[in-house]
């Protein structure tokens, strides 16, 4: 089944104690992103991979860190997470980026809340 | 910036009505506008994509139309059902290498 998997689902942490969200997608999709989801903000976008070892800033990308070692990876990584974190994170990916047409597919969602 | 916007209040309508959800965007027209749908707690499923030089896109029950003059776009659920009752957003290209989201509408289909 295609799919785009996260763990953990549910995640609660201290502040200051890093901590990484997998993303793995089966599609082998060109393109990965990483979002938060926070009432009244709706999605924003914090960091995306156009492919293999390419990776830039998303609109909210301060505190976090992403890598791309291999194509179906996106890792997201929070060196020192805090309380302004505590949000729900999406990982997507998408046969391409930039300004194509390609739809993006969501994992199920990573519940983050720092205290 | 390329902004996108959606009706925060929640839409509640009637089984077999039809749903209307709009979202206007700024600036110069998205080459695209894509429309998703978001259980809670689930991410977004896509559901419909629609090009700047298409006026109207089908898909079941499902209707999009596309106005570069009013920069809107308009999302239609005919012979809505309860199960249609999700948040729905819609996203455009724009900016850079990214889809900028609404915030949503949630609607609701009562029986």
């Amino acid at each position: 089944e295609a799919q785009v998997t996260q763990n953990p689902r549910y995640l609660i942490t201290v502040t200051g104690k890093k901590l990484t969200v997998t993303c793995s997608q089966n599609m082998n999709h060109e393109y990965m992103s990483w979002y938060r989801q926070d009432p009244g903000l709706g999605l924003r976008q914090i960091y995306y991979s156009m492919n293999v070892e390419v990776t830039d800033k998303g609109d909210v990308p301060e505190g976090y860190k992403v890598s791309r070692k291999e194509k179906r990876n996106f890792p997201l990584i929070l060196e020192s997470p805090s309380p302004n974190q505590t949000s729900l994170y999406f990982c997507a990916s998408s046969t391409e980026g930039g300004e194509s047409n390609s739809p993006l597919h969501f994992g199920n969602g990573t519940r983050l809340t720092v205290t | 910036s390329q902004k996108i916007e959606q009706n925060s209040e929640a839409l509640n309508i009637q089984e077999g009505k039809t749903a209307t959800l709009t979202c206007n965007y700024t600036n110069y027209s998205p080459a695209y506008l894509q429309w998703y749908r978001q259980d809670p707690g689930r991410g977004p499923v896509f559901l419909l994509l629609i090009r700047e030089n298409e006026k109207e896109k089908r898909k079941e029950r499902l209707k999009v139309t596309f106005d570069t003059t009013l920069k809107q776009s308009l999302f239609h659920i005919t012979a809505s059902q309860p199960a249609d009752s999700a948040t729905y957003l819609c996203a455009r290209t724009g900016g850079g290498n990214k889809l900028t989201f609404g915030t949503g509408t949630q609607l609701k289909v009562e029986l």
